[in-house]
């Protein structure tokens, strides 16, 4: 059981560039969140999709978007990457809600841009 | 506004001795607040989960504690060891249809041998 897969595991980019990070689960959760996390600010969320079909901002949303491809699959895009981007970026997913429901994480995927 | 807040940042302790970190919030209507590890370079991973009516819930040599009065939550790590390693973040839910939990910054332990 693969619980939630995360790729790529690390990105270097340049400021500017664009790239998408993906995200599946195979737990059959209805709701997938994208977390950072930067030294000393703990995880902050950047998007959230509490069921297939929808998405909402989270706290830190701006510079990124999200597509909910299926149940399944939940990926992040920055379209134009600046250094304030550089950061630990997390996948999870949940089956009843964050209110309710145990949040599980993927490995992370450490992103620098320069 | 929601909020939780974990103390201390970071802490260091020797192996087989004992600590507590705290965790006080202030999110409402509250729901449950879970304690999760996260070792380095990995994703954080759950380790109990209090409901208001639950004081004290132990998984092996982790206890926690909740207080839904005070709104305060403690994490008891007994006999710590070399894999204790890592950061607590404390996680609370609020109930109503929220599918958004606040997160704590975490707390940085470090067990010596």
């Amino acid at each position: 059981n693969a619980g939630v897969t995360q790729t790529p595991k690390f990105q270097v980019l340049k400021t500017g560039q664009s790239m998408t990070l993906q995200c599946a689960q195979d737990m059959n959760h209805n709701s997938m969140y994208w977390y950072r996390q930067d030294p000393g600010m703990g995880l902050r969320l950047i998007y959230y999709s509490a069921s297939e079909g929808t998405t909402d901002k989270g706290e830190v949303p701006n510079g990124y978007n999200v597509s909910r491809l299926n149940k399944r699959e939940f990926s992040l895009r920055l379209e134009s990457a600046a250094p304030s981007q550089t950061s630990v970026y997390f996948c999870a997913s949940s089956s009843a809600g964050g209110n309710t429901g145990e949040l599980f994480f993927g490995e992370g995927s450490r992103l620098t841009v320069l | 506004k929601n909020q939780v807040e974990q103390s201390p940042q970071s802490l260091i302790i020797l192996e087989g001795k004992n600590c507590t970190l705290q965790c006080n919030y202030t999110v409402s209507p509250f729901s449950n607040l879970r304690w999760y590890k996260q070792d380095t370079g990995r994703g954080p991973v759950s380790l109990t989960i209090m409901t208001f009516s639950e004081n004290t819930k132990s998984n092996g040599r982790y206890t926690a504690t909740l207080d839904a009065d005070t709104k305060q939550s403690s994490l008891h790590i007994t006999a710590s060891q070399l894999s204790d390693s890592a950061s607590y973040i404390c996680v609370v839910s609020a109930s109503g249809g929220s599918y958004i939990p606040t997160f704590g910054r975490g707390t940085s332990l470090i067990v010596h041998p």
